[in-house]
C-alpha cells in the first residue's frame, strides 16, 4: 500500500526559530520521490523541496531542508529561521514508481511573532 | 508562460446539474492530474492522464469523468452534481517528478 502520514495537525513556532514537520511514508517500491508543498491561506500549492529515494544527501532549498531517513521511512521538513510568511499548511507527498502522487493530510504551521 | 490555468475559479451548482472544469498547461507536460481537497483530508486524486488520449482512475473517481483530447488540456466533468462534490478542485501537470498546480476551482453544490 502507498501511504503518507502527517501526524501533526497543527504546529506553532516562534519567529526566527527552526521547526520540524513530520512525514512518514509507506511504499514497497525501491524508486520513489518525496515532496513538500506549502499552501498559504490564499490557496495555491507551492512546491518547496524534493528528495529522490536514491539520493544519499538530504535535499536543501534555502531555509528548507528535508531530513530523509530511508530505513525509518521518514521525510521530515525542517524550516530554519521561521518567518511570519511561513504560516501556512504544509503537505508531504510521495510519488512511487506508478504515475500517481499520494498526499498527507497536512500540517498547519503558525509562526508567532 | 501561464503555467497551469483552471477555468472557472468559482462555481455554484444545484444538485443534478452538470459542468466541466477545464485545466490547461503550456509546459508541454505529459502527465496531468485532477485532485479534490477537502478539510482535514489533504489532496485526493480523482483521475489522471499519462499522455494525450489516455486517462486513468485515481483514488476517488466516482461521479467524475475526464478527457484529454489535446496534450495541453485536461477536462473534468461532473454529469450529475451532488452536495458531496462540494470541494476545491486542483489540476496539476508534471513532466515526471515535480507537479505544477493550477490555482484551484471552488465548487459548491447546493
Amino acid at each position: 500500500a502507498q501511504k503518507i502520514t502527517q501526524t501533526q495537525p497543527g504546529m506553532f513556532v516562534q519567529e526566527k526559530e527552526a521547526v520540524t514537520l513530520d512525514c512518514t511514508y509507506d511504499t514497497s517500491d525501491q524508486s520513489y520521490g518525496l515532496f513538500w508543498y506549502k499552501q498559504p491561506s490564499s490557496g495555491e500549492m507551492i512546491f518547496l523541496i524534493y528528495q529522490g529515494s536514491y539520493d544519499e544527501q538530504n535535499a536543501t532549498e534555502g531555509r528548507y531542508s528535508l531530513n530523509f531517513q530511508k530505513a525509518r521511512k521518514s521525510a521530515n521538513l525542517v524550516i530554519s529561521a521561521s518567518q511570519l510568511g511561513d504560516s501556512a499548511m504544509y503537505f508531504c507527498a510521495m510519488r512511487p514508481s506508478v504515475n500517481q502522487f499520494y498526499f498527507g493530510t497536512g500540517t498547519s504551521l503558525t509562526v508567532i511573532p | 508562460n501561464a503555467g497551469v490555468t483552471q477555468t472557472p475559479k468559482f462555481r455554484v451548482l444545484k444538485t443534478g446539474q452538470s459542468m466541466t472544469l477545464l485545466c490547461a498547461q503550456d509546459m508541454n507536460h505529459e502527465y496531468m492530474y485532477w485532485y479534490r481537497q477537502d478539510p482535514g483530508m489533504g489532496l485526493r486524486l480523482i483521475h489522471y492522464s499519462v499522455g494525450e488520449g489516455t486517462t486513468a482512475k485515481g483514488e476517488v473517481p466516482d461521479g467524475y469523468n475526464v478527457s484529454r483530447l489535446k496534450k495541453q488540456n485536461f477536462l473534468l466533468g461532473l454529469e450529475s452534481a451532488a452536495p458531496s462534490q462540494t470541494s476545491v478542485y486542483f489540476c496539476a501537470s508534471s513532466p515526471w517528478n515535480e507537479q505544477f498546480f493550477g490555482p484551484g476551482t471552488r465548487l459548491t453544490v447546493l
